[in-house]
């Protein structure tokens, strides 16, 4: 997962905003993802947005993707401690279901 | 609509020996790949089958191999396991309009300790 950059931690006060940042490599990807690991459970898909997208709203969540400085984000609205997690972004390359993926950012909620 | 399913959850092997882990798709999928995650390397693919076909390989040694079956099932071996295969194995599956967009579904993952 070299290719995909995310910052390793981040933590923030309950009912508060998060945001997760990633930068990726590939500017032929065509989709990019971003996953949620819960302690000891497989990766849950949470979001993608299609490339010549600049933003997916989907209820709390909202991805902002920055195309020409390869930069995806994703928000959290009013984040919950069920939130707590480890959140993984991920772009296909060449294939679609051959993803890169980041080294993931462990979000921390305090209550 | 049951969710993909990994057998055996965890594992404890010892060195040289092999391992074989199965996984069960979503039914109707018959895309299933394969990741490995580990502290230190993450999240990396491995393979991935349709119909029965390999038709991706990520950068791993010919120790590790897979298969797939016409009922969609896989099955992913080690042999001659090494200290450093210790790792989360996990199998996804995609198929139908989640096929379109490359979403992936995955299971809870095999746990494997090679002692």
């Amino acid at each position: 997962g070299e290719d995909v950059e995310q910052s390793l931690f981040l933590s923030v006060r309950e009912g508060d905003s998060s945001v997760i940042n990633c930068t990726y490599t590939d500017s032929s990807s065509t989709y990019l993802y971003w996953y949620k690991q819960e302690p000891g459970a497989g990766l849950q898909l949470l979001t993608y947005i299609f490339s010549n997208m600049d933003m997916k709203q989907d209820q709390r969540l909202t991805v902002l993707l920055n195309k020409k400085d390869k930069h995806l984000s994703l928000r959290i609205a009013d984040t919950q401690t069920g939130d707590s997690a480890i959140y993984f972004c991920a772009e296909n390359k060449g294939s679609a279901r051959q993803l890169t993926f980041g080294s993931g950012t462990q979000l921390t909620v305090l209550p | 609509k049951a969710g993909v399913t990994q057998t055996p959850r965890y594992l404890i092997k010892t060195r040289g020996q092999q391992v074989t882990l199965s996984c069960s798709p979503i039914s109707g999928h018959r895309s299933v790949s394969w990741y490995q995650q580990t502290p230190g390397q993450g999240l990396q693919f491995l393979f991935e089958y349709f119909s029965e076909t390999q038709r991706n390989k990520g950068n791993f040694p010919g120790r590790f191999s897979g298969r797939q079956f016409s009922n969609s099932r896989s099955e992913m071996n080690v042999s001659t396991l090494e200290l450093g295969d210790s790792a989360l194995y996990l199998c996804a599956s995609s198929g139908g309009t989640s096929g379109l967009t490359g979403e992936l579904f995955f299971g809870e993952g095999s746990r494997l300790t090679v002692l």
